[in-house]
């Protein structure tokens, strides 16, 4: 599986806009990128996935650049309850599934 | 709520005993998989089980083993624990790929936490 490189922490304002980074070069073209996030010990909250479009949903959006290597999550108005560690993983699909390979994620801390 | 149940939410032992897991996964999903969260190691994967049978091995080690019976619900059992096996354990699930597609997104329970005395 592609290895993926995140910042170790990152701050934030309440209310302002959240985008945390991902860097992906070793990504093969069957592989997604998917985020998950975990808040202090409780099991890891999936929040979006995408192949090459960008996507967004009610929790984030997901921006993809054009060659694949890299990709941005954005919570577009973070809250404290959004202080957590974001994880980046890029997997590919197999039938039957497939496991997750966790990094050492992005420590977002977001601030009054 | 994920829709992944696990219990108990904690659980405390000694060195050399058993213990039993245990994970019921979102209705209809046919993948359970176990993960493993220690303080030095991070979220490891150990194993999952589709439909009944054993579809992928991680970093398991051999004091542990895990099963996944008839109604979908999976159990992990770790016996001859040691000190360092204290950790949260994570089960997760997801659908089948008829269900919801190529994208097999995993849905995680609560955890257990499990202190080895």
């Amino acid at each position: 599986d592609a290895k993926t490189t995140q910042p170790p922490s990152m701050d934030c304002a309440e209310g302002r806009a959240a985008n945390l980074p991902c860097n992906h070069s070793t990504i093969s073209g069957n592989e997604y990128v998917y985020w998950y996030r975990q808040i202090h010990s409780q099991g890891p909250q999936y929040i979006i996935h995408g192949l090459k479009n960008n996507e967004t949903n009610e929790m984030a959006s997901l921006i993809i650049t054009e060659d694949r290597k890299s990709s941005t999550l954005i919570l577009p108005h973070a809250t404290l309850r959004d202080t957590a560690v974001y994880y980046c993983i890029v997997r590919p699909l197999r039938r039957g599934g497939n496991k997750l390979t966790f990094g050492t994620g992005t420590q977002l801390k977001v601030e009054l | 709520d994920s829709g992944v149940t696990q219990t108990p939410k904690h659980l405390i032992t000694a060195t050399g005993q058993r213990v039993t897991l245990r994970c019921s996964p979102r209705s209809g999903d046919l993948s359970v998989y176990w993960y493993q969260q220690s303080l030095d190691q991070g979220l490891q994967f150990l194993i999952q089980y589709y439909n009944g049978e054993e579809r992928a091995k991680g970093n398991i080690l051999e004091r542990f083993s895990a099963q996944q019976f008839p109604d979908l619900h999976s159990e992990l059992n770790l016996s001859s624990l040691e000190l360092g096996d204290s950790a949260l354990y994570f089960c997760a699930s997801s659908g089948s790929i008829e269900r919801e597609g190529p994208t097999d997104t995993q849905y995680f329970g609560p955890g257990t936490r499990l202190t080895v005395l």
